[in-house]
């Protein structure tokens, strides 16, 4: 168990819908990471925040947005959804942002019909 | 942009023998860190092992084991007596040691080497 926890686990919507995944880090981290994994695109980064503060984007589409609360946690909000962002969205925590190790959590499994 | 290539998609592996996964990568910079990451059918990602560039002795945790050259830009997975538990998939991934714009920690991943064993 790596400490980072995501929810729901799996999540199933349709095509125009809205949702929002959320990630607890582990117990003293400050550092929250959106990975997105698909078939066709592999892991591809999102977006960081450190103790609330965006710190780097990645690939990450208009139509979703994430922030990072007071108490640590991360929201990572998908709106307008399409068949294409089905996938397995993942949520990484660290110490320091920058130089300590990832630890990822289970993932949540979105599937758009 | 750094890349990442794992150039076996899948490999085997009989139980008790050793396994060597595959990982070139691509940058300009000098100093850097790379990981190999497994993720069994648990979906969780795990991290196996990590070598910082500077260092030019490979790192080991247990059965794990790589082979980092640096000047060719690869960097292996050694896996010795195999388990069942060793089943998953692998990614190889690079991270620079220097923060770009604000101060990031971006892994980039390759695409992934699933792993099977055999009994």
């Amino acid at each position: 168990d790596s400490g980072v926890t995501q929810t729901p686990k799996h999540l199933i919507t349709a095509t125009g819908q809205r949702v929002t995944l959320r990630c607890s880090p582990r117990s003293g981290d400050l550092s929250v990471y959106w990975y997105q994994q698909s078939l066709d695109q592999g892991l591809q980064f999102l977006i960081q925040y450190y103790n609330g503060e965006e710190r780097a984007k990645g690939n990450i589409l208009e139509r979703f947005s994430a922030q990072q609360f007071p108490d640590l946690h991360s929201e990572l909000n998908l709106s307008s959804l399409e068949l294409g962002d089905s996938a397995l969205y993942f949520c990484a925590s660290s110490v320091d942002g920058q130089h300590s190790p990832l630890h990822f959590g289970n993932g949540t499994r979105l599937t758009v019909t | 942009a750094q890349t990442v290539t794992q150039s076996q998609p899948e490999m085997s592996v009989q139980e008790a023998e050793t396994v060597t996964l595959s990982c070139t990568y691509d940058t300009s910079e000098s100093d850097y860190y790379l990981f190999w990451y497994k993720q069994p059918p648990s979906r969780q990602m795990i991290l196996v092992i990590r070598q910082e560039a500077y260092k030019q002795q490979n790192a080991t945790e247990n059965r794990f084991s790589v082979n980092f050259q640096k000047a060719a830009k690869s960097f292996s997975l050694k896996i010795s007596d195999s388990q069942l538990g060793d089943a998953a998939m692998y990614f190889c991934a690079y991270r620079s040691a220097r923060s770009s714009g604000a101060g990031s920690y971006q892994l980039t991943f390759g695409k992934g080497t699933k792993l099977s064993v055999i009994p």
